[in-house]
């Protein structure tokens, strides 16, 4: 168990839909990364979140966003659902938010967009 | 051409064989090396966390990092049954925020 929580873990939706996926990291770590895994694309990057603020940004789509709360827990909004938007999301966390960095993953969030 | 290289096999041994996994990359800022292991659809699980070239000893693990070719690799000593799951290399670089994940690898130990 990495401490690292994810709700829910499945999710089963219709085309058009809008799902919130939630995080919440270690005790502790300050930034939390949200990744993509599908089949074809491996694991890709989202976005990434330090202390509140957003720090990075990867291949999201504009149709997603995502934000941090002040007690740290994290939210990954995934709107106008697409069936190509069928994957695991996977929330990381770390203590820092530079490259030395270990990252602890959650047991994710298995979306099926039908 | 891919940032990170990852065979995915399938790979497939006998039980007390030496499992080797290996990456190549790219980029040559990549300074942090790490190797996780991933149970079917569950979330990846950190193994091995390498700072630049050389290697790492933990348990059955060892992991290598040869900078000056790109190549990093994974043994896993006396596998087990337990061992069966996807390898995945991951790397990032000084400044990086993200990491870059090789495909992964699947093994499978054969009792």
């Amino acid at each position: 168990d990495s401490g690292v929580t994810q709700t829910p873990k499945h999710l089963i939706t219709a085309t058009g839909q809008r799902v919130t996926l939630r995080c919440s990291p270690r005790s502790g770590d300050l930034s939390v990364y949200w990744y993509q895994q599908s089949l074809d694309q491996g694991l890709q990057f989202l976005i990434q979140y330090y202390n509140g603020e957003e720090r990075a940004k990867g291949n999201i789509l504009e149709r997603f966003s995502a934000q941090q709360f002040p007690d740290l827990h994290s939210e990954l909004n995934l709107s106008s659902l697409e069936l190509g938007d069928s994957a695991l999301y996977f929330c990381a966390s770390s203590p820092r938010a530079g490259g030395d960095n270990e990252q602890f993953f959650g047991p994710g969030t298995r979306l099926t967009v039908l | 051409q891919k940032e990170v290289e990852q065979d995915p096999g399938p790979l497939s041994v006998p039980e007390g064989a030496i499992v080797s996994l290996n990456c190549t990359y790219s980029n040559s800022a990549f300074q942090y090396f790490m190797w996780y292991r991933q149970y079917s659809r569950k979330g990846p699980e950190l193994l091995m966390y390498t700072y630049s070239s050389g290697n790492k000893e933990d348990g059955r693990f060892t992991a290598q990092v040869d900078k000056s070719s790109k190549y990093i690799s994974l043994f896993i000593r006396d596998s087990q049954p337990s061992d069966s799951a996807t390898y995945l290399c991951a790397m990032s670089g000084w400044d990086d925020y993200k990491l870059s994940f090789g495909a992964g690898t699947t093994v499978t130990v054969r009792a």
